[in-house]
């Protein structure tokens, strides 16, 4: 079974700022990779997907990167609507989730 | 626009069944392009997903919960429901059920899911 392992657990980042989120996985998953961002009392959504493309409607501040076992998912210039927790899931076979980033204010 | 409701008791006794149906309006369950999917998750914890199931009835679940879980659709009702037995108190989460689509060789992720229902296993 594959693992997919997020870091760092929690991010604090002051508004404007950059941040960077990573993900890897315990053997190569190609880029079957999609990031995910949920709020407190929503449901998750998809920011990217195939590891780098944006879904529809997501801001061009979000980018994603990384093949093989390494992934990040990178915040050009934090607004604050983008502090929530993201979680990367694999589909190489079936899904599964990282355990999560938390990004918070500084 | 497609969207998902969750259905369901909120309360399961230890060692029961937990039943939930997820309802789809707005399209067709019965797309090939789509997946359909649970995932649960604790309070304050992350996203564990339970399994899904195909247009076609085909089914895969999370080796950790399989002896444990069967999905099944309705396509005459739009729907598809999960059922875990043996439940105990870890068990007990917000349960979410989602639509996955992919396209060709492209896999668009978990993009349409329902606003989750809160379920707990105590007697």
């Amino acid at each position: 079974e594959i693992v997919m392992t997020q870091s760092p657990a929690t991010l604090s980042v002051s508004p404007g700022e950059r941040a960077t989120l990573s993900c890897r996985a315990s053997q190569s998953i190609s880029s079957n990779l999609v990031w995910y961002q949920q709020k407190p009392g929503q449901a998750p959504r998809v920011l990217m997907y195939g590891a780098s493309t944006r879904a529809t409607g997501i801001p061009a501040r979000f980018s994603g990167s990384g093949s093989g076992t390494e992934f990040t998912l990178t915040i050009s210039s934090l607004q604050s609507e983008d502090f929530a927790v993201y979680y990367c899931q694999q589909y190489n076979d079936w899904p599964v989730f990282g355990q999560g980033t938390k990004l918070e204010i500084k | 626009q497609v969207q998902l409701q969750e259905s369901g008791p909120g309360l399961v006794k230890p060692s029961q069944t937990l039943s939930l149906t997820c309802t789809v309006s707005g399209g067709s369950i019965s797309s090939n392009y789509n997946y359909w999917s649970w995932i649960r998750q604790p309070a304050g914890k992350g996203l564990e997903w339970i399994g899904r199931i195909s247009t076609s009835g085909s089914t895969n679940y999370n080796p950790s919960l399989k002896s444990r879980v069967t999905i099944s659709v309705d396509a005459s009702k739009n729907q598809f429901s999960l059922k875990l037995s043996s439940v105990t108190a870890a068990d007990t989460a917000f349960y979410y059920c989602a639509r996955e689509t992919t396209y060709r060789f492209d896999y668009y992720g978990m993009d349409v899911w329902g606003q989750g229902t809160t379920v707990t296993v105590s007697s």
